[in-house]
């Protein structure tokens, strides 16, 4: 099976722009979806296919995919956004899904 | 308004079994890919297996023949049936939709609150 492997943590000015990404071979064939996490509550989808954000997600989230890497961009993070991110996909070549470890963001 | 319950969870000795059922309220069960999804304390998520819509299902090879996903239409329950359990099971587990058959890529876009599995003596 597949493997997607993020950054630990990264870290953001308030206001500022900050990009995590998510690497595996699924990234070539499949989209990533991304999603959200706070402390203590289940995760909140904020991207998935090429682009798309569900209703009530701001639209300062977005996503992209540039061969086996998969990008969440937060353009103007507010302290709202710090989190945990994880990214997952389809797995390539079987009826699978796979989760990378996730990526803490810290707004500062 | 879309939503998911699990319950079920709790305490389990090592090799014991437990069923944990997720029940889905606003849509149907039976024309969308379900999964469970399951975060170990302090770790990431890990999918666990799925049940698409025409009753196929699938397992991660951590509990491929020792746990079965199903569901009840009547019911428009979802159910994770956990044997042969080990510590490395315990987490909290969460029962997801996912967007797929919507809009052609994977999203898991409705969670319920998730319910705790803890497997020790």
């Amino acid at each position: 099976s597949s493997e997607l492997t993020q950054d630990p943590a990264v870290s953001v000015a308030l206001g500022q722009t900050v990009r995590i990404t998510c690497q595996g071979d699924s990234l070539r064939r499949y989209y990533a979806s991304w999603y959200q996490q706070k402390p203590g509550q289940a995760p909140v989808l904020v991207i998935h296919g090429k682009n798309m954000r569900p209703p009530g997600i701001p639209d300062r989230f977005s996503g992209s995919r540039s061969g086996n890497t998969a990008t969440l961009t937060i353009t103007g993070a507010q302290a709202e956004d710090e989190a945990d991110y994880h990214c997952n996909s389809r797995d390539s070549g079987d009826n699978h899904y796979v989760f990378a470890t996730g990526t803490k963001v810290t707004v500062l | 308004e879309m939503q998911l319950a699990e319950s079920g969870g709790g305490l389990v000795q090592p090799g014991g079994s437990l069923r944990v059922s997720c029940a889905a309220s606003g849509f149907s069960v039976s024309n969308n890919y379900m999964s469970w999804v399951r975060q170990a304390p302090g770790k990431g998520l890990e999918w666990v297996s799925v049940i698409y819509s025409g009753g196929t299902t699938y397992y991660a090879d951590s509990v491929r023949g020792r746990f079965t996903i199903s569901r009840d239409l009547s019911k428009n329950t979802l159910y994770l049936q956990m044997n042969t359990l080990r510590a490395e099971d315990t987490a909290v587990y969460y029962c997801v939709r996912d967007v797929i058959a919507e809009y052609g890529s994977n999203g898991f876009d409705i969670w319920g609150h998730g319910t705790m599995v803890t497997v020790s003596s």
